[in-house]
């Protein structure tokens, strides 16, 4: 899997958009981005993932630029609970694999009042 | 709450002794992963099941690791002779076998700490 760059830390203040980056200039045709943010003390949690358009859920949206080497990830009014650690993880489509989740080491995203 | 449960949440041991770890996937989940996260990293992929077989392990699963799915239900996660490099948090995860989304659902994890 295609390995993934991202900023150590980022603060944002409260009710703003956070617009996390990240860098995988190495990623292949066949290769999703995915994004997952993991809260002092707990598990990893899915956020979103897309392959070249950009999308949007009921917690975050990512953009996905044209040639897929970077994407963004944002939370549109970050709130104090979004302060965590975000992992931008590029992994294949293929059923048959395990498709482990390669974690780098995040960005701690801290959401200031 | 993601549906994933792991026991115990904390477990301290001294050094030598053995350990089990437990996790109850969710249920329809017939994919379980096994993770290894020490402070300030993420976490680190450590052992794959797809129904009660075990098809990948990581380097970083040594001889003194076993991990089991008897029935392709809980899995556990041992370790004998601890040593205090195995401090750290263990993760499990799953998920369900249709589709091509790897979207994991993790518990919420084992603190082991080896004195």
């Amino acid at each position: 899997d295609a390995k993934t760059t991202q900023p150590t830390s980022m603060d944002c203040a409260e009710g703003r958009a956070a617009n996390l980056p990240c860098n995988h200039s190495t990623i292949s045709g066949n290769e999703y981005v995915y994004w997952y943010r993991q809260i002092h003390s707990q598990g990893p949690q899915y956020i979103i993932h897309g392959l070249k358009n950009n999308e949007t859920n009921e917690m975050a949206s990512l953009i996905i630029t044209e040639d897929r080497k970077s994407s963004t990830l944002i939370l549109p009014h970050a709130t104090l609970r979004d302060t965590a650690v975000y992992y931008c993880i590029v992994s294949r489509i293929s059923s048959g694999s395990a498709r482990q989740l390669t974690f780098g080491s995040g960005t701690q995203l801290t959401v200031l009042p | 709450d993601t549906g994933v449960s792991q026991d115990p949440r904390h477990k301290i041991t001294k050094r030598g002794q053995n350990v089990t770890f437990r996790c109850d996937p969710i249920s329809e989940h017939n994919r379980l992963y096994w993770y290894r996260q020490t402070l300030g990293q993420g976490p680190e992929f450590l052992t794959y099941f797809q129904n009660e077989a075990q098809l990948e392990k990581s380097r970083l699963l040594s001889d003194r690791f076993s991990a089991e799915r008897p029935k392709g239900s809980f899995s556990t996660l041992e370790i004998q002779r601890t040593e205090q490099g195995d401090s750290a948090m263990y993760l499990c995860a799953s998920r369900p076998s249709a589709g091509g989304h790897n979207e994991q659902f993790f518990g919420p994890g084992t603190r082991l700490t080896v004195l």
